[in-house]
Parts: C-alpha cells; sequence; structure tokens
C-alpha cells in the first residue's frame, strides 16, 4: 500500500462549487504539505502544516483553506472553485526530524482537477 | 530563497552517463542542495542531496563546486526509466521552514 495517498485521483467540477482534497500518511510524519503543478511553472506551495496546530501559508495561498483534521490528515479545500484553479494537485509528508534543511519530502500520486 | 538556473532538457542514450547541471549562485552556506525527478504521471520523488562533499546513492551521485555555486546531477547509465523531469533545489537556510521551492527543472529524454 502507498504510504501517501490522494482522494480523488480525478475530479471535474463547475465554478462556483466547493471541493475538498484529501491526503492520508501511514509514513508517521508530523509534516505535511499541499502543492499544485501547473504545466511549464513547477510546483507550487500553497499551505504547509509541521503539526496538527501549526498551520501555514505557501506562496499562492489565496483562494485555498486546508485543515489537519489529524497527524496522517491533511486535507484542502477550494471554497469557491474558479477555472485557473484547474491543476495537477499533490500532497507531500516529511518527518520533522531537527534540520528541515537536511529533510526528504515523500510526495502522494496527485490530484487531477478540472474546473469548468 | 536563493534559486537555482537548469537547462529546460536534455537527451541522452540509454546506458550512457548523463550530467545534469545546476546553477546556484547565491546559494548560502547553510543551504543543501536537492535533487527530486518527476517521472510522467507521478509525483516528485526525492534522489539525492549534499551540503559540500560529493554524494553518492544507489540512484545517482552530485558532484558539487568547491564554491558551491553549481553542481551535477550524474546518472551513471541512463535507463529509459529515468526519463523524467529532474528538480535542483536549495532547502530554505534562514530557518526550518521545510519548503521546497521548485523550478522548471531539466526535461530529460532518454533515447534506446
Amino acid at each position: 500500500d502507498a504510504d501517501v495517498t490522494q482522494t480523488p485521483r480525478n475530479r471535474i467540477t463547475k465554478t462556483g462549487k466547493r471541493i475538498m482534497l484529501e491526503c492520508s500518511q501511514t509514513k508517521g510524519h508530523d509534516r505535511m504539505y499541499w502543492y499544485r503543478q501547473d504545466p511549464g511553472l513547477g510546483l507550487r506551495l500553497i499551505y504547509y502544516s509541521f503539526d496538527v496546530k501549526d498551520i501555514n501559508k505557501g506562496e499562492i495561498s489565496d483562494g485555498y483553506s486546508v485543515s489537519r483534521q489529524a497527524q496522517a490528515k491533511f486535507s484542502l479545500s477550494l471554497e469557491s472553485a474558479i477555472p485557473n484553479q484547474t491543476a495537477l494537485y499533490f500532497c507531500a509528508t516529511s518527518p520533522g526530524l531537527a534540520g528541515a534543511r537536511r529533510e526528504t519530502q515523500y510526495f502522494g500520486p496527485g490530484t487531477r482537477l478540472l474546473v469548468l | 530563497d536563493a534559486k537555482t538556473t537548469q537547462p529546460n532538457s536534455m537527451e541522452s542514450n540509454e546506458e550512457e552517463p548523463v550530467h545534469l547541471p545546476c546553477n546556484h549562485s547565491t546559494i548560502s552556506g547553510t543551504d543543501y542542495i536537492h535533487w527530486y525527478r518527476q517521472l510522467p504521471s507521478q509525483g516528485p520523488e526525492y534522489v539525492i542531496h549534499g551540503l559540500t562533499s560529493n554524494v553518492n546513492n544507489r540512484m545517482a551521485s552530485l558532484a558539487i563546486a568547491e564554491d558551491r555555486k553549481s553542481s551535477t546531477l550524474i546518472l551513471h547509465r541512463a535507463t529509459l526509466r529515468d526519463a523524467a523531469v529532474y528538480y535542483c533545489i536549495l532547502r530554505d537556510g534562514s530557518g526550518n521552514t521545510g519548503k521546497l521551492i521548485f523550478g522548471q527543472g531539466t526535461t530529460l529524454q532518454v533515447k534506446p
């Protein structure tokens, strides 16, 4: 079984709808992240969480919100989806050891979202 | 955050070595150099990282210039499965945020 899972894997929604993307991990990691990927732009950080009570905005958080329900679960919500939120979304985890500069991040398989 | 510069694309023949360059002229003394790759239709995966000394693991080698302003990821014998986008990333050295800043990476094509 995969260590980092994302649901759904594919989603089509309409403008103005609220949707939630879910991420679960069995690695026992404290830190979790949400990224989006657009063609030609690489990956960009949306939100990150260092533990259940610590949530931080990334570089492109506008239009998104997150919830860290437990150590193993980190959800990303689009309150009112718009077409330019069409992208590939990745969840990632890292162990939260001392020395974050050395940490490896482990990525899920991604959720492909289309907003019509 | 310090930035990296990579060629947009490279080609290699199967079973030949591949050297993927990365420039990071504004690197700070505490920034680690990380490499990730993204295979088609998959999430990124960790390849290797280092600080000052050259590093080897089962996937690749990382050669770091003495002044640390550039580095090279070395795949010793490219296979078709190595065709991917390779990202050179500097970890945030000013604190403990753990952020990964991805650029556009280098798309590696491996020809049979």
